[in-house]
């Protein structure tokens, strides 16, 4: 168990419809990640929050937007889905700072499937 | 192509066996990461290396670090059953003011019993 919880696990919808993937990071973590792993592509940064702040974007599409609460829990909201999003969605954690990236704790993802 | 290549791409192994995993990079290497995946799961950090000629090891698992080459190698001694599942590797790259891992494709093992 990594200690990085994602809700929900597997998720069906149509296209054009929106969906939000939520993450808990693993207790003390400040970083937040999120990354998309598809067949073709593999594992795709999509954005990094620090400590409520966006840090850094990847190849995040203008449809999806991210933010990271108080807490410290994240939310990846994905909207005017495509065929093309589906995808395993993953969230990762750490604590996080300047450097080198460092461990990472992954989530076991959310399963997006878009019909 | 890849900024990180992974060879060979899928790997069928008889249980007992040694293999290699490599992880070719077509720039300087800073943080190389392996990372081991179950099917449909997340991934599991494995080891980080960072100075070129560093190894490490992780009960059977061996990954070293050969920055000349810009490559690693992740090398399993008498495999498992347990040892099987998606093996990937990940490198710091500059992003923005900060770092930030891409990704290698992954190499998919399967142990025969």
């Amino acid at each position: 168990d990594s200690g990085v919880t994602q809700t929900p696990k597997h998720l069906i919808t149509a296209t054009g419809q929106r969906v939000t993937l939520r993450c808990s990071p693993r207790s003390g973590d400040l970083s937040v990640y999120w990354y998309q792993q598809s067949l073709d592509q593999g594992l795709q940064f999509l954005i990094q929050y620090y400590n409520g702040e966006e840090r850094a974007k990847g190849n995040i599409l203008e449809r999806f937007s991210a933010q990271q609460f108080p807490d410290l829990h994240s939310e990846l909201n994905l909207s005017s889905l495509e065929l093309g999003d589906s995808a395993l969605y993953f969230c990762a954690s750490s604590v996080g700072g300047k450097g080198y990236t460092g461990e990472l704790f992954f989530g076991e993802g959310s399963r997006l499937t878009v019909l | 192509s890849q900024e990180l290549e992974q060879s060979p791409q899928s790997l069928i192994v008889q249980e007992g066996k040694n293999l290699t995993i490599n992880c070719t990079s077509s720039k300087t290497l800073y943080g190389l990461y392996w990372y081991k995946q179950k099917y449909g799961e997340g991934l599991i950090f494995l080891m980080m290396l960072q100075k070129g000629g560093e190894e490490k090891s992780h009960e059977k698992i061996t990954a070293k670090l050969d920055e000349k080459k810009q490559q690693s190698s992740l090398h399993i001694t008498a495999s498992q059953p347990s040892h099987a599942g998606i093996y990937l590797c990940g490198a710091d790259r500059t992003w923005d003011s900060n770092y930030q891992l891409i990704w290698g494709a992954g190499t998919k093992l399967i142990i025969k019993p």
